[in-house]
């Protein structure tokens, strides 16, 4: 069973415009959203992260927007561009349980120039 | 670079064989996670280790064991392997028990023919 439910698999984007990536989770325990971003041939790395007590975060480019009460929280990605081609895994955590990942299955993100 | 070392970068080994994968944590990390990657199952988590004690376990199999040494460095036993085994595994360290951040290092691409 998929904790956390991540949207859409793949992602086609021209430079300039938004890619957004979608994940939905259940257990209303988890108080850690981080997304991480993956390059070929490289290991995943933080990107942002968000609390629940705040309902958007924003660090350059990159924004997750939350929404505590439809538990979904999404990233957005403005102003695409090539070099943000990648895969992007959201995640979630609680406290306790060592604060284990609760990975979801990825998005594959193309910008095409 | 994330400061997370994976040895090797590639393994070609057969179906039947025993294989160990190695990690150095980035320095002063107590934590270090397993998990592996392949195309259809994102990441999984297999385990972790901190300090030198397992903490958690996801979803290792028994033919898989882990361990880490007093230096922190971790190594990943694979054995009796299947086809089915190929994939990236990836280490990540952190720097306590409950971390919300994780430092991936490039991970190993296992091939089992």
């Amino acid at each position: 069973q998929q904790q956390v439910k991540q949207s859409p698999q793949s992602l086609i984007v021209q430079k300039g415009g938004i890619s957004i990536i979608n994940c939905a989770y259940e257990n209303t325990a988890f108080d850690y959203f981080p997304w991480y971003q993956q390059f070929p041939g490289k290991g995943p790395a933080l990107l942002i992260a968000i609390r629940p007590d705040v309902s958007e975060k924003k660090e350059g480019r990159f924004t997750i927007s939350f929404n505590k009460s439809a538990k979904q929280f999404s990233l957005h990605i403005m102003d695409s561009q090539p070099g943000d081609s990648a895969t992007y895994f959201c995640a979630a955590s609680r406290p306790g349980n060592n604060r284990k990942l609760i990975w979801g299955l990825g998005t594959s993100l193309a910008v095409n120039p | 670079d994330s400061g997370v070392t994976q040895t090797p970068k590639h393994l070609i080994t057969a179906t039947g064989q025993r294989v160990t994968l190695r990690c150095s944590p980035r320095s002063g990390d107590l934590s270090v996670y397993w998990y592996q990657q392949s195309l259809d199952q994102g990441l999984q988590f297999l385990i972790q280790y901190y300090n030198g004690e397992e903490r958690a376990k996801g979803n290792i199999l028994e033919r898989f064991s882990a361990q880490q040494f007093p230096d922190l460095h971790s190594e990943l036993n694979l054995s009796s392997l299947e086809l089915g085994d190929s994939a990236l595994y990836f280490c990540a360290s952190s720097p306590q028990v409950n971390a919300n951040i994780q430092y991936f290092g490039a991970g190993t691409r296992l091939s089992v023919l």
